[in-house]
């Protein structure tokens, strides 16, 4: 079992839409879970980070953390074309700086 | 202002060449890293480097070798090319985000570099 699963879609969804873009993971050590935006052919930025199960909300943008469940999502409001781009989590140990992505799900939102 | 650059931005050569990719950052971050994008878009870690120590090694080939002459300059020099070193390679540097116990190190990315082996 790959230690972060990521289904990579393509998902396309028109804009204004609620989108949600999930992963699971294999190593319960991992403490902090980060969500890098990458557009085409640009390097991965970080979007957000959650420490720990829990919610964080940034503008139109919540990041979703089970640790019960190995599960990681990330939900964006009233998406926007300008959302378009892969969207990673990379989960990470407590004191490693070893980040571990998933493969990215490819997200379109049409105008 | 660039904060992490990598030069060049494409790089285009023949099978056995070597090549050598640069990496700078003007964050003042301490850790530098180097990543590869396959063509299945999978980012995985190369090697990581702190002040000039390394300090991850994933399982790579010896044709790679990481150089960090400086805590600002990282660059990664290919020996003997083949056709599977083809990917787009990011450098990264990282800083600590947050306080206590929620902070964590968190990695900027440079703008990649193409690499294509004929």
């Amino acid at each position: 079992q790959k230690e972060v699963e990521q289904d990579p879609g393509p998902l396309s969804v028109p804009e204004g839409a609620i989108v949600s873009l999930n992963c699971t993971y294999s190593n319960s050590a991992f403490q902090y879970f980060m969500w890098y935006r990458q557009y085409s052919r640009k390097g991965p930025e970080l979007l957000m980070y959650t420490y720990s199960s829990g919610n964080k909300e940034d503008g139109r943008f919540t990041a979703q953390v089970d640790k019960s469940s190995k599960y990681i999502s990330l939900f964006i409001r009233d998406s926007q074309p300008s959302d378009s781009a892969t969207y990673l989590c990379a989960p990470l140990n407590g004191g490693s700086e070893k980040l571990v992505f998933g493969k990215g799900t490819k997200l379109t939102v049409n105008p | 202002d660039t904060a992490v650059s990598q030069t060049p931005k494409y790089l285009v050569t023949q099978m056995g060449n070597d090549k050598s990719i640069k990496c700078e950052q003007n964050l003042g971050h301490d850790t530098m890293y180097w990543y590869k994008q396959d063509s299945k878009k999978f980012l995985k870690i190369m090697f990581s480097y702190n002040n000039k120590e390394l300090i991850i090694n994933e399982t790579v080939p010896n044709r790679f070798s990481p150089k960090s002459p400086d805590k600002a300059h990282l660059n990664l020099h290919i020996n003997s090319l083949e056709l599977g070193d083809s990917a787009v390679y990011f450098c990264a540097s990282s800083q600590r985000l947050g306080h206590g116990q929620t902070s964590t190190d968190t990695q900027y990315f440079g703008p990649g570099t193409r690499l294509t082996v004929l």
